[in-house]
């Protein structure tokens, strides 16, 4: 059984439209929850969120934590074209001295003009 | 500034060679991840190595072995490869273990 869920897996929209992506995931010992935009090659960073930090902003991304729902969404208003990549979710959790990041499937979204 | 140096971009084996994919960083970073990407399955977690002089395996370590040479540099090494193993192979590195991880571009790797 995965460990972290992404939903939908594919998106199509248009410009301009408002888009959530969500997150959801089942571990022992989480430790933070990360974003990562991936185009044509490696992932890159997006957002971070730990049980300290529970809601980050940057310019139209957004992404809250819901620790009681163990689940995770990411806000994109106002999508653009260059907004085209598949976004995956990541959770990192840690025990017995050991840490894991684990990833998600990921969520490709296309946005048309 | 480099971040995290990933060689080769691209590899041809036959079944049965061996290699090493390359990974260094210079952010001064603790912990330093492989993972393979496959077309479906995201991102899977092949070995990691929480700080110099530790690895652990990860989701699907078989047929892989790891060395952290040092705090720099991670490599990864298909001792025997197999068709199973065409994957991208993608290092990260994140300065504590539950931190964010920053990724090389990848190897592009193809057993025939």
């Amino acid at each position: 059984e995965d460990k972290v869920v992404q939903s939908p897996l594919s998106l199509v929209v248009h410009e301009g439209d408002t888009v959530t992506l969500n997150c959801s995931y089942e571990v022992t010992n989480f430790r933070s929850l990360l974003w990562y935009k991936q185009e044509k090659k490696a992932p890159t960073f997006l957002f971070m969120l730990t049980s300290s930090g529970i809601e980050k902003k940057s310019g139209r991304l957004s992404s809250i934590l819901d620790k009681k729902e163990l689940s995770s969404i990411l806000n994109i208003t106002a999508t653009q074209t260059g907004d085209s990549a598949i976004y995956l979710c990541a959770v990192g959790e840690s025990g017995a001295g050991s840490y894991q990041l684990t990833f998600g499937k990921g969520t490709k979204l296309s946005v048309i003009p | 500034n480099a971040g995290v140096t990933q060689t080769p971009k691209f590899q041809v084996l036959k079944t049965g060679q061996s290699m090493t994919l390359q990974c260094a960083q210079d952010m001064n970073h603790n912990s330093m991840y492989w993972y393979r990407q496959d077309p479906g399955m995201g991102l899977r977690l092949i070995y990691y190595s929480a700080s110099e002089g530790t690895t652990d395996k990860g989701e699907v370590p078989n047929g892989y072995n790891v060395s952290r040479l040092n705090k720099r540099e991670f490599s990864l090494r298909l001792e025997s490869a197999a068709p199973s193993q065409t994957s991208v192979y993608f290092c990260a590195s994140s300065r504590q273990a539950h931190t964010e991880a920053f990724f090389g571009q990848g190897t592009r790797l193809t057993v025939v």
